[in-house]
């Protein structure tokens, strides 16, 4: 029973292309979050979700737009995926917003060539 | 500059030495992280603070809030500890900030 799960765990396309990454929490939990880890391994957050509402949108391109059809899911979706996309994506969630520990995801390892 | 600052960068330690971690951030927290991410890549939520201190198995962390300052300790430390430390701190309007992590290799 995997508690954050994100799918696809690779993904590697083309400059140009549309993407998502899925993302599901059988926690029960109320808020999920979108981060961001680059080839230097520092992480930043990009969207956080608290019951389907956006409560955080860090300045990140708006080629990135989150979609939460529930509070179990929260998918990412990438327009135009340039060769700086490049990184590991992980999802995560938290009981509640905002100081809950946050349970996390895999990771989606997205590579633009 | 980034908002919160860790130390040390790397640290390489001997199995059951005392190892300390430190976090260091510039404003106004409203709770502070500490994950550990695995060599596979793997993020594990290891406390969450917002004062005083907490305990689980060999894993101390502590947090001075007037110090802006938290340290994550570990006694009697194992090989398996061996990873990378990040602490993150969520600060007031809805920020939310990573150090540069702490990689931690313990030698058998």
């Amino acid at each position: 029973d995997t508690a954050v799960s994100q799918t696809p765990k690779y993904l590697v396309t083309q400059m140009g292309n549309d993407k998502s990454i899925k993302c599901e929490q059988n926690l029960g939990h109320d808020t999920m979050y979108w981060y961001k880890q680059d080839s230097k391994k520092f992480l930043k957050i990009m969207f956080s979700y608290n019951n389907k509402e956006l409560i955080i949108n860090e300045t990140v391109p708006n080629r990135f737009s989150p979609k939460s059809p529930d509070k179990a899911h929260l998918n990412l979706h990438i327009n135009s995926l340039e060769l700086g996309d490049s990184a590991v994506y992980f999802c995560a969630s938290s009981q509640d917003w905002p100081t809950y520990e946050q349970y996390f995801g895999p990771g989606t390892r997205l590579t633009v060539t | 500059k980034n908002e919160v600052e860790q130390s040390p960068q790397n640290l390489t330690a001997q199995e059951g030495e005392f190892i300390t971690i430190n976090c260091s951030y510039s404003v106004g927290i409203s709770a502070l992280h500490w994950l550990q991410q695995h060599p596979g890549g793997g993020i594990v939520s290891l406390f969450m603070l917002s004062s005083g201190k907490k305990k689980h198995g060999r894993l101390i962390a502590t947090i001075n809030i007037q110090e802006k300052h938290s340290s994550l300790h570990i006694t009697a430390s194992h090989p398996r500890d061996s990873a990378v430390y990040i602490c993150a701190a969520f600060l007031p309007g809805n920020q939310f900030y990573f150090g540069t992590g702490t990689s931690l290799t313990v030698i058998p």
